[in-house]
């Protein structure tokens, strides 16, 4: 049932190389998200989009850039990954209208040697 | 900044048992959002409330606002093992950036 898909799924890179986790989402959504999420702990907001060629940054700061050139479409880049730079990254998509919930993909568990 | 808090972190179970997560947000909320993630799995929707006060039920789950939206808490009666997971609650911040809770993580045994 997913309509929103990520990939990879799982990635192990070494440090200082460049990265871009794909995300993308069929249902026409506006407003699209990445959270970053450590293995049993809480979601933190990186980056957020309101639709075509809207980006913000989230609460929690992060080296990764996002675009947005189509509204399906909302990867995100690493451009010298590091080890702190490990752990899963969650993309979400949500309508425009109000407090609309949100639809998660799968994730990327990214792991930087 | 707004933080919203929940407890207990960890809570583990009897089959059968009943379990009880409470969110605080250090400010008034608009609406609350209840997902539900598996292990190894991504944070799925389950509810969304927005009247002071409010209680829904889905099944064995119940869900209530606080009076002064500033609280919220989910109950699962007679737990089963396809109930564990993480519970997160979240609330918008601003405009509408959801702003997850920290999550109390739900185990069953059988």
């Amino acid at each position: 049932e997913a309509d929103i898909y990520q990939t990879p799924r799982y990635l192990v890179i070494g440090t200082g190389k460049k990265i871009t986790l794909e995300c993308s989402q069929t249902m026409g959504h506006d407003k699209m998200y990445w959270y970053q999420q450590d293995p049993g702990m809480e979601l933190h907001l990186i980056h957020y989009s309101y639709g075509v060629n809207s980006t913000e940054k989230g609460d929690l700061s992060s080296e990764s850039t996002v675009s947005r050139i189509r509204t399906e479409h909302f990867p995100l880049t690493l451009e010298s990954a590091r080890p702190s730079h490990t752990s899963q990254y969650l993309c979400a998509s949500s309508r425009m209208e109000g407090y609309s919930p949100l639809h998660f993909g799968n994730g990327t568990r990214l792991t930087v040697t | 900044g707004q933080q919203v808090m929940q407890i207990p972190q960890y809570q583990h179970v009897q089959e059968g048992e009943d379990f009880t997560t409470y969110c605080n947000s250090s400010t008034t909320l608009s609406n609350i959002q209840w997902y539900k993630q598996r292990p190894g799995g991504h944070p799925v929707f389950l509810i969304q409330l927005v009247k002071s006060g409010e209680v829904k039920k889905q099944k064995r789950l119940t869900f209530q606002f606080g009076e002064a939206k500033k609280n919220s808490s989910l109950h699962i009666t007679a737990t089963q093992t396809t109930d564990v997971g993480t519970y997160f609650c979240a609330g918008p911040r601003n405009t509408d950036k959801l702003i997850f809770g920290t999550g109390t993580r739900l185990q069953v045994f059988p």
